[in-house]
């Protein structure tokens, strides 16, 4: 299994709202990551987990809030999010043991803030 | 300030030439790169990757070449088809760090 899922594919959610976004993998990777892309650019790196720990947060705003339950499964927890919050949100997993891993990513999410 | 540039925000190439895309870096740490492909409403795909320590790595119809001197990379990718059509973006990386920083991202077109 080299795939890593997300859930949901998309999500509108509004300023008040409360939502969470969900990632699992199951190739054994010790190391994931969160990213957001807003169109026409890049992916931004915004947490890494590795081996269930948080290792970075590239200065994520606090409505932001990760989560590593096991080594398969991380969360994003989205609480007052901005409309330039709307972006798609992708995950990624790699090995974590070596230092060249390559990064698997899922579909991302789509989220929009109303 | 990016680190990861690629300074072609589009490629058109006729089916079954060569694309070749380009991508250039500041940081002198950076000693792992990789590229990757994306489609539209989907996660990126790993395509090859290279390590400082070699100045190209082939896999099928991809090559990447790596000029540490000049702080270059690039992606040909031989012969070109139409499936290849696609935003790729490069990737670099630090041994010993999770942090890969991606670049601005080249939209190839193969033509029919």
């Amino acid at each position: 299994d080299t795939e890593v899922t997300q859930t949901p594919k998309h999500l509108v959610m509004g300023m008040t709202n409360k939502k969470s976004l969900k990632c699992e993998q199951h190739m054994g990777h010790r190391a994931m990551y969160w990213y957001k892309q807003k169109a026409k650019k890049p992916p931004e790196l915004m947490f890494v987990y590795s081996y269930e720990k948080l290792s970075i947060n590239e200065s994520v705003p606090s409505r932001f809030s990760p989560e590593c339950p096991n080594s398969s499964l991380l969360n994003l927890h989205l609480h007052a999010l901005q409309p330039e919050d709307s972006a798609l949100y992708l995950c990624a997993s790699s090995h974590g043991g070596s230092n060249y891993n390559e990064q698997f990513f899922g579909p991302g999410t789509r989220l929009t803030v109303l | 300030d990016q680190q990861v540039k690629q300074n072609s925000p589009s490629l058109s190439v006729q089916e079954g030439r060569i694309s070749i895309l380009n991508c250039d870096y500041t940081n002198s740490m950076f000693d792992y790169f990789l590229w990757y492909k994306k489609y539209p409403a989907e996660g990126p795909t790993f395509l090859i990757s290279i390590s400082s320590i070699k100045d190209k790595n082939e896999d099928g119809r991809f090559t990447v070449f790596l000029n540490k001197s000049a702080k270059h990379l690039s992606l040909h990718i031989v012969p070109s088809q139409p499936g290849d059509s696609a935003v790729y973006f490069c990737a670099a990386s630090s041994s010993g760090t999770y942090k890969y920083i991606f670049g601005t991202g080249t939209r190839l077109k193969v033509l029919a």
